[in-house]
């Protein structure tokens, strides 16, 4: 497989659900990024790891949980979501991750996450 | 701040024009600028990229966009639109410090036959 991998693409969960989001990078690259995409608004960062370490967590509330094992595998672990948590949730990596983002990142075709 | 406006939401035309895709942006720094297309139920695309080498950068597809410093302009451009063009593209603006990239909301293109 080449560029950037997200398994499932598609998920629907209830509120008390525990579930897990998977990427996987094919690029070399050192750095992972976790992207929220909802309707009607802008891309929203969410989580930034450079060299396996997390180096930007853009506020996101505690009900998301990242896991970065190696730089080549990204986790998004889900629990106790909203209804408004439901989006696309895209992951994308680049070279690293330098200062105001200028390393083109590469993107995966995401998870459709449903929550009922 | 950095910041990214995508002038249209929404952008027709028919098969075999040009299409031309709106987005100022402001940035305090020399920013790098990206277009990305989004294809339905697909992730996000690199069109192309400006990291102040030429003003004007060729992107894949057929596609363009002119970085014009005085009017804090980068659109994209293309001769000739096809079918498959029809996406979603957002403008993209490099931030600054430990600030990350900053999208814009998107044009939808839609390509009429």
């Amino acid at each position: 497989e080449t560029g950037v991998t997200q398994t499932p693409r598609h998920l629907v969960m209830g509120m008390t659900n525990k579930k897990s989001l998977k990427c996987e990078q094919h690029l070399g690259h050192n750095a992972m990024y976790w992207y929220k995409q909802s309707a009607k608004k802008p891309l929203e960062l969410m989580f930034v790891y450079n060299f396996k370490e997390q180096t930007e967590n853009n506020s996101v509330p505690s009900r998301f949980s990242p896991e970065c094992p190696n730089s080549s595998h990204l986790f998004l672990h889900l629990h106790t979501l909203q209804p408004e948590d439901s989006a696309l949730y895209l992951c994308a990596s680049s070279q690293e991750a330098v200062a105001g983002g200028r390393n083109t990142q590469y993107f995966g075709p995401g998870t459709r996450l449903t929550v009922l | 701040a950095q910041s990214v406006t995508q002038l249209d939401s929404h952008v027709s035309v028919s098969e075999g024009t040009p299409v031309l895709l709106r987005c100022n942006y402001s940035s305090s720094y020399s920013p790098s600028l990206f277009w990305y297309v989004q294809h339905p139920n697909k992730g996000l695309q690199l069109l192309l990229k400006y990291t102040s080498a030429a003003t004007l950068v060729k992107g894949i597809n057929g596609f363009e966009a002119e970085f014009k410093k005085s009017e804090t302009s980068f659109h994209l451009t293309k001769p000739s639109a096809h079918m498959s063009d029809a996406a979603e593209y957002f403008c993209v603006v490099s931030g600054s410090g430990n600030t990350p990239l900053v999208f814009g909301k998107g044009t939808r293109l839609s390509v009429i036959a």
